[in-house]
């Protein structure tokens, strides 16, 4: 079956514009978690949803970042007027529940992003 | 809040059996993941432990002692495919969130 899957795989843009990344999760799965990974580095939480209500967002870094789910299942992070520091892997996971003890998490490919 | 710590590398060579050790501070935890990822790739989950024991998946185990905060991924007859970099992950419950936070990572390197 298909996987989490994220477009664009690649995006560059100006600092200054507004970029949103979309991730597609494996159907079925209740929870959706957006994270951020600088290479060498392991992935760092941004936000995650249960079905399409926004469980946390404690990791967003700043109010220039939000992320919505409302159908329950795609979603959509979005950065507003992006800066250089912005410049990084965001990737997207999915699991079938949430709390549960096999809290297995799918990851998607990513999405690169470079700020000029 | 939580914080992770995990060996920058280790270096092995085939056939050998190697041990990475996860030590962790959580306010309120719920369970150690390990997952796995490949240069250029995504991570890929490999084992949870909630309780304390060793949890085996065919050539890789997972062992959690939450009085000692630490647990470790165990590799056995190691594979040049299973150089990679391996994090651990605690998930906290705060309220009705379980937050995930991952660590650095480990740098596997298997040598012929």
């Amino acid at each position: 079956g298909a996987g989490v899957s994220q477009s664009p795989r690649y995006k560059v843009t100006k600092r200054g514009q507004d970029v949103a990344l979309r991730c597609d999760p494996i159907s079925g799965h209740v929870s959706l978690y957006w994270y951020r990974q600088a290479l060498g580095q392991g992935p760092e939480f941004l936000t995650y949803f249960n079905y399409e209500a926004q469980q946390d967002k404690s990791g967003l870094p700043n109010d220039r970042f939000s992320a919505e789910r409302p159908e329950g299942s795609i979603s959509t992070l979005t950065i507003q007027r992006t800066e250089q520091r912005d410049s990084a892997m965001y990737r997207c996971a999915s699991s079938l529940r949430d709390g549960d003890r096999h809290n297995e998490q799918f990851f998607g490919p990513g999405t690169r992003l470079t700020v000029l | 809040g939580q914080s992770l710590e995990q060996p920058s590398e280790v270096t092995a060579v085939e056939g050998a059996i190697v041990q990475i050790n996860c030590t962790y501070q959580t306010s309120g935890f719920y369970g150690l993941s390990w997952y796995q990822q490949h240069d250029g790739g995504a991570p890929t989950f490999l084992s949870y432990n909630a309780l304390d024991g060793l949890e085996e998946t065919g050539r890789f185990s997972s062992f959690l002692s939450r009085s000692d905060s630490y647990g470790y991924l165990l590799l056995q007859e190691l594979q040049m495919k299973d150089s990679a970099s391996y994090f651990c992950a605690v998930r906290d419950q705060a309220g009705g969130s379980y937050i995930p936070t991952f660590g650095r990572g480990t740098s596997l390197i298997v040598h012929p």
